[in-house]
């Protein structure tokens, strides 16, 4: 079955600076990458997703890009702000799953005032 | 809509006490996922249903945990009998899912499970 690995695990940065989650996949027929925020006691909200027929996707301050051939996809948080401290979980899922998602393990974002 | 609801919010119990944690989806979604959340394991599924019938149940644990969805507003998660490694946070999510589209996952705030 699919495999999705996440670095790193905990992140902090400063508030401003950039934030960079990438994540690794195994299975070649996954096609749907989701990046999910989850703050403390909520659930996972998405935020944004790629599908394997495009290389990136923006959506103001948050990017993310997918590379097929090395089975890799990131994700950006540009100009961070305390708010975007939560944990972050991307996600993959392929054609035949029925919207079966297999996440990572997650990164806690920390963006220090 | 008010979301995936979930009750209840935090739940106590003791060891080998049947719990039932339930799940209402957003009205029209015809998908349903249960996770579990742990921080050694992460984000598990469970069990996902489609149009109030099961697709997938190789992620329920064992023969303890039982879920059913009568109709296409409710679904419950059966713990029996519990044990104190059950405890997590149990998550519910819907989706509308249109052919073998994806689409996004809504999730409930879960439900916190103690088991002493």
């Amino acid at each position: 079955g699919e495999n999705v690995e996440q670095h790193p695990s905990t992140l902090s940065v400063q508030e401003g600076d950039s934030a960079v989650i990438k994540c690794t996949y195994s299975d070649s027929a996954s096609n749907y990458f989701p990046w999910y925020k989850q703050e403390l006691g909520k659930g996972p909200q998405l935020i944004i997703d790629i599908r394997s027929n495009v290389g990136e996707k923006k959506d103001q301050r948050i990017a993310v890009t997918l590379n097929k051939t090395a089975k890799h996809f990131s994700l950006h948080i540009t100009e961070t702000q305390p708010e975007d401290s939560a944990v972050y979980f991307c996600a993959a899922s392929r054609p035949t799953s029925g919207s079966r998602l297999t996440f990572g393990e997650g990164t806690q974002l920390t963006v220090n005032p | 809509d008010a979301g995936v609801i979930q009750s209840p919010r935090h739940e106590v119990t003791e060891m080998g006490q049947e719990v039932t944690l339930r799940c209402k989806p957003i009205s029209g979604h015809n998908s349903l996922f249960w996770y579990r959340q742990t921080m050694m394991r992460g984000l598990e599924l469970l069990i996902y249903f489609n149009n109030n019938v099961p697709i997938d149940d190789s992620g329920m644990p064992e023969d303890r945990f039982s879920a059913k969805m009568p109709n296409a507003s409710f679904s419950t998660l059966k713990i029996q009998p519990s044990e104190p490694r059950d405890s997590a946070v149990y998550f519910c999510a819907s989706s509308l899912r249109l052919a073998i589209s994806h689409n996004e996952q809504f999730f409930g705030p879960g439900t916190r499970l103690t088991v002493l």
